[in-house]
């Protein structure tokens, strides 16, 4: 079955500094992964999503996620963090099976930033 | 960027009472999701619908029903809500997989946190 691990809950970084939080997926075939961005209170912002072709692809706020097949890894980056980043993070990757398209989600990594 | 209405935003109802939860998306998306989410938790998938007259059950068990007549259109109802109800409940849609490369982007409403005292 997919599956889709963040293995950091929580990460703190100072304003400034770079980021980069992790996901590693559990999937037979070529994934398709998506890291989305919810705010308190707020549902959930698409950041950026991979399907074939470039490994590395481009976000919006300035992130960007390196697909890593002989990893099986997804990670979201960012060089210089905004305090408005602090959010909670999701990665989560389409499942093409039965389930037909449904997105299956990772368990999320809050994202605190220092001044 | 798909336009999708979810309401109430925020509900606060009795134990008993029914209850249902609106979403509506102005892309034309064939297929829409409702997830769930309690507080700090990941999101579990409880229906969804390839289009009008298809509702289907999710990955999470849930007492809530939803029903299909208009494409645009997804509500969610819990007939007796509970205390154990009380979670974020967010709707979604996505795109043709013929789209983009076949891929199939879902797009998220703000969510309807519900709270059954």
């Amino acid at each position: 079955a997919q599956s889709v691990t963040q293995p950091d809950i929580h990460i703190t970084v100072s304003e400034g500094a770079s980021l980069e939080l992790r996901c590693n997926y559990s999937y037979g075939a070529t994934p398709y992964l998506f890291w989305y961005v919810q705010s308190p209170g707020q549902g959930l912002q698409l950041l950026l999503k991979y399907f074939s072709g470039d490994t590395l692809v481009q976000g919006i706020k300035g992130f960007e996620a390196e697909f890593k097949r002989s990893q099986s890894s997804f990670n979201l980056r960012k060089p210089s963090v905004h305090w408005s980043d602090a959010a909670e993070y999701f990665c989560a990757v389409a499942s093409y099976g039965g389930s037909q398209g449904n997105l299956i989600f990772g368990k999320g990594t809050k994202l605190s930033v220092k001044p | 960027e798909a336009d999708i209405y979810q309401t109430p935003r925020y509900l606060v109802i009795g134990t008993g009472k029914k209850i249902t939860l609106e979403c509506s998306q102005t892309m034309g998306h064939d297929k829409m999701y409702w997830y769930q989410q309690d507080p700090g938790m990941e999101l579990h998938l409880i229906h969804y619908s390839y289009g009008v007259n298809s509702t289907e059950k999710g990955d999470l068990s849930s007492e809530s029903t939803v029903s299909r007549i208009r494409t645009e259109h997804f509500p969610l109802t819990l007939e007796s809500a509970r205390p154990s109800h009380t979670s974020q409940y967010l709707c979604a849609s996505s795109e043709p997989r013929r789209y983009r490369g076949g891929g199939n982007t879902i797009y998220f409403g703000e969510g309807s946190w519900l709270t059954v005292v």
